[in-house]
């Protein structure tokens, strides 16, 4: 079962570049939604989604992009990257059925920025 | 604001004792709380959910209970194994969340369970 799936693991860039962050989910979950973790502030919501064409701003958007054109698909944008934006990146889906429901991960993207 | 605070930050016990973590959070409008553990460079695996309407839930050796009134939740741990060793989140769903999920974590406690 393949889950949540966050593509790259690891990944370096440099300042001002831009880059995607993938995530694809195969059980049909609703609710998308990424986060980040840095030491000592556990994780932050960025952005979510309820479905297909829908999205929406979390607690930390600033400097990030996501769309969701298809159930499975969540991808993650970075449009001109930042130090500050050194992070790991988590994705995570569940049902969603009037209430939350059990969150399932993937297994992150550990992302630096020189 | 919802904020969720667990301690301790870092446990270390001996192998076959049995332990409990805490978490606290300020605001009793929770649809749920989940418990996750994270391993070093991993994701998150969900532990055990408890609904808003539940005092708690049992998985194997883990037990987590939940006290929506107090705005507190333990997760009990029985005959620690080292192989428990990882870092142990709760996150809560919030009421004004909505059905969308949106987690509020913990910074989580580092458990280490000695051989």
């Amino acid at each position: 079962n393949a889950g949540v799936t966050q593509t790259p693991k690891f990944q370096v860039l440099k300042t001002g570049q831009s880059m995607t962050l993938q995530c694809a989910q195969d059980m049909n979950h609703e609710y998308m939604s990424w986060y980040r973790q840095d030491p000592g502030m556990g994780l932050r919501l960025i952005h979510y989604s309820v479905g297909a064409g829908i999205t929406d701003q979390g607690e930390v958007p600033n400097g990030y992009n996501v769309s969701r054109s298809t159930t499975e698909d969540f991808p993650l944008r970075l449009l001109s990257a930042a130090p500050s934006q050194t992070s790991v990146y988590f994705c995570a889906s569940s049902y969603s059925i009037g209430h939350p429901t059990e969150a399932f991960f993937g297994q992150g993207t550990r992302l630096t920025v020189v | 604001k919802q904020e969720v605070t667990q301690i301790p930050a870092a446990l270390s016990v001996p192998e076959g004792e049995n332990l409990v973590l805490n978490c606290s959070f300020t605001d009793s409008a929770i649809y749920n709380l989940q418990w996750f553990r994270q391993d070093p460079g991993k994701g998150l695996t969900s532990l055990l959910l408890i609904q808003s309407s539940q005092r708690e839930q049992t998985s194997g050796r883990l037990n987590a209970s939940l006290d929506k009134s107090s705005g507190r939740s333990t997760l009990y741990i029985a005959a620690s194994q080292p192989g428990d060793s990882a870092t142990y989140l709760c996150a809560v769903a919030p009421y004004y969340g909505g059905a969308t999920n949106k987690l509020i974590f913990g910074t989580g406690t580092l458990l280490a369970v000695q051989p």
